[in-house]
């Protein structure tokens, strides 16, 4: 039982572009959302997160979108870097668990072609 | 990441050895989580321990595998009698329990230990 879905395995981009990396999850009861990026034989870097109490939240290029009523949240990055290149995944916990355990979707693996 | 640290980075084993995991928090940190990651998978949570306690165990396979944080040193995981399917890697997450609010309430990963079983 998959509780958070990244649908896209890789997504490909032309640097200077935008990239949108979308989640969907199914748990009603996540209410913290955050995204990691992560180099191959490195452990996953915090990027930017996001509380169910908004819909938005920006952080120099990278912003993070939440829809509740979707379950979805997306990730863009504008302007994309080669930089950027890497897997991202997208995590949520339910802070009424009181573990703040994060569940994690399988990941992203973006490319920005330069 | 680069507060939170693992040892060792990778762990070669036979089947039926023994494993061990050390992870030291960042500092001020007194929370842990540890995490598993499968090739082509995501984290899958493991277990989560304060110093001197399990908070949550609820992802820890049920025989063979144990985890301690004790009052002085780093958080040990343990995994006995190691067996193909756990080679995988091992992350370590600490974090700073805000006690209210979930602003702050982000785990902090470090590099992970590589297990390879024989």
């Amino acid at each position: 039982d998959q509780q958070v879905k990244q649908n896209s395995p890789s997504l490909s981009v032309q640097e200077g572009r935008i990239s949108i990396l979308n989640c969907d999850y199914t748990n009603s009861m996540f209410d913290y959302f955050l995204w990691y990026k992560k180099y191959p034989a490195e452990g996953p870097t915090f990027l930017i997160s996001i509380s169910s109490i908004k819909d938005k939240n920006e952080d120099g290029r990278f912003t993070v979108f939440l829809n509740k009523s979707a379950k979805h949240l997306s990730l863009h990055i504008v302007p994309s870097q080669p930089g950027d290149s890497a897997v991202y995944f997208c995590a949520a916990s339910d802070s009424g668990a009181g573990s703040y355990q994060l569940t994690f979707g399988k990941g992203t693996k973006l490319s920005v072609i330069p | 990441n680069a507060g939170v640290m693992q040892n060792p980075r990778h762990l070669v084993r036979r089947r039926g050895q023994e494993a061990r995991l050390r992870c030291s928090p960042m500092k001020g940190h007194s929370h842990v989580y540890w995490y598993r990651q499968l090739p082509e998978e995501g984290l899958k949570f493991m277990v989560y321990l304060q110093k001197e306690n399990i908070i949550d165990e609820s992802g820890m396979p049920k025989e063979r595998f144990s985890a301690e944080f004790p009052k002085e040193g780093p958080s040990i995981l343990r995994i006995q009698q190691v067996v193909r399917g756990d080679s995988a890697a091992y992350f370590c997450a600490s974090f700073l329990r805000t006690g209210g609010g979930l602003a702050k309430n982000i785990q902090y990963f470090g590099a992970g230990t590589r297990l390879s079983v024989l």
